[in-house]
């Protein structure tokens, strides 16, 4: 079955750090992607990043980065630089190629400290 | 560009009547449609997904009668709660695709549902 396991609950860090929020998952597919969303208070939910299963090279997009290790299963994200904004829910999800379904980690929340 | 909305963003219902809420891809054609639910400090459950023009796929465990999903054109779909209880009360996310590079998945920003 797939599923996606985010370990950390909450997390915080201080302004201006690195941050890393761990993400594994299961599948037996071989074609899958995996994406990373950011959900501030309000509710929506924001697209960050994108790693294809057959991608040889860790997605970035600005601050973001992914570090993904296939043989591992694990897709964590990178911010760099946090800033206050970056408080927020995070959720990994990977999207099956098969079905064009998103299953959904249970969250990080993240509170970045001044 | 790839831009969803939802409508509306707050209702407030009585139990026992029903419910629409409207989702709309304001910029692009929508091949699928999902709808998601959300219980407090949780993760987003699949409720069912839409083509235009077929019946929706819903997920196990999910009431077809309770939680009507009509998926009219390209750009819309509605999800209608049926005779709402307060256990229905919840956060309603759509999300789109079928305009993204890698086929993501565009959310609305969801509409929040208090049945009293």
């Amino acid at each position: 079955a797939q599923k996606i396991t985010q370990t950390q609950p909450g997390m915080f860090v201080q302004e201006k750090e690195a941050v890393t929020l761990d993400c594994t998952y299961d599948t037996s597919d071989q074609s899958y992607g995996l994406f990373w969303y950011k959900q501030p208070s309000s509710g929506e939910m924001i697209f960050l990043i994108y790693q294809g299963s057959y991608d040889e090279q860790n997605a970035t997009e600005g601050r973001y980065s992914l570090n993904f290790q296939k043989a591992r299963k694990s897709a964590n994200l990178v911010i760099s630089a946090s800033q206050l904004g970056d408080s927020a829910m995070y959720f990994c999800a990977m999207l099956m190629d098969s079905s064009y379904k998103l299953i959904f980690g249970s969250g990080t929340r993240l509170l970045v400290r001044p | 560009g790839a831009v969803v909305s939802q409508h509306p963003s707050r209702v407030i219902c009585k139990s026992g009547t029903s419910v629409k809420i409207e989702c709309r891809s304001l910029d692009f054609q929508a091949t699928t449609m999902f709808w998601y639910r959300q219980f407090p400090k949780k993760s987003l459950m699949l409720m069912a997904t839409s083509n235009e023009g077929s019946k929706a796929t819903y997920e196990q465990g999910v009431e077809k009668d309770k939680f009507l999903i009509n998926h009219a054109s390209l750009t819309l779909s509605t999800l209608t709660v049926t005779s709402a209880h307060p256990e229905d009360s919840s956060f309603y996310i759509c999300s789109a695709s079928g305009e993204g590079r890698y086929n993501e998945q565009f959310f609305g920003p969801g509409t929040r549902l208090t049945v009293l």
